[in-house]
């Protein structure tokens, strides 16, 4: 079974672009969830979608938004991009919303802000 | 307060040794899963092993154990017989189950370096 798939690898934008990146679960996974990794800040959640519908939302301004499709697939859009946006993003996903359920997580998308 | 602490920002291990990651969590649910994950410098998070706060017996997986001390509210991850490859960064990461959020919460995580 094929893993968590999150593109593009890399990205480099400037100072005010937006930018969206994308996830597809594991096949059956219906959560995804979002993290955020930075050296000062560390591994912060974003947030988490299951069944198109947004569960679950981090300290995060809005400029920093996402979706759900009804395949699972998600998205995640920051706008009006700054330079303290540099980060690795992390998707995850898991079968469902539960306490007990491992969330996997893909290879990340590695945001430079110029 | 910080909900999950780990302490040791390096470790240094000798191939085929055993090594001790230490993790303490602060939560008031009596509901909630203990994760432990590897990152290597590639970036992908890889699932090690998990331990529900209502399991009785510490979780195995492999070489890799997870030490519970629920009365002292910590979840140390043992790595047995070190391999080159296990030399990447581990994180210890929460999620409560009260609130019903599927959210984790990561330690700052420890910096594992296997000398041959």
């Amino acid at each position: 079974k094929a893993g968590v798939t999150q593109t593009p690898r890399y990205l480099i934008k400037t100072r005010g672009q937006q930018v969206t990146l994308s996830c597809s679960p594991i096949s059956g996974h219906r959560s995804v969830s979002w993290y955020q990794q930075t050296p000062g800040q560390g591994l912060q959640f974003l947030f988490e979608y299951f069944s198109e519908t947004q569960r679950n939302k981090g300290n995060f301004p809005g400029r920093f938004s996402g979706r759900q499709f009804s395949n699972s697939r998600s998205e995640m859009n920051v706008s009006t991009l700054e330079l303290g946006d540099s980060a690795l993003y992390l998707c995850a996903s898991s079968l469902v919303p539960s306490g007990t359920d491992t969330q996997y997580f893909g290879p990340g998308t590695r945001l430079t802000v110029l | 307060a910080q909900k999950i602490t780990q302490t040791q920002p390096g470790m240094f291990v000798q191939e085929k040794e055993a090594v001790t990651l230490d993790c303490t969590y602060d939560t008031s649910d009596q509901s909630y899963g203990l994760f432990w994950y590897k990152q290597p410098s590639s970036g992908e998070m890889i699932f090690l092993i998990y331990q529900g706060s209502y399991d009785e017996q510490n979780a195995t997986e492999g070489r890799y154990s997870l030490n519970f001390q629920k009365a002292r509210k910590s979840a140390n991850l043992v790595i047995s017989a070190s391999q080159l490859g296990d030399s990447a960064m581990y994180f210890c990461a929460m999620r409560e189950g009260q609130t019903g959020a599927n959210n984790l919460f990561f330690g700052t995580g420890t910096r594992l370096t296997v000398i041959p």
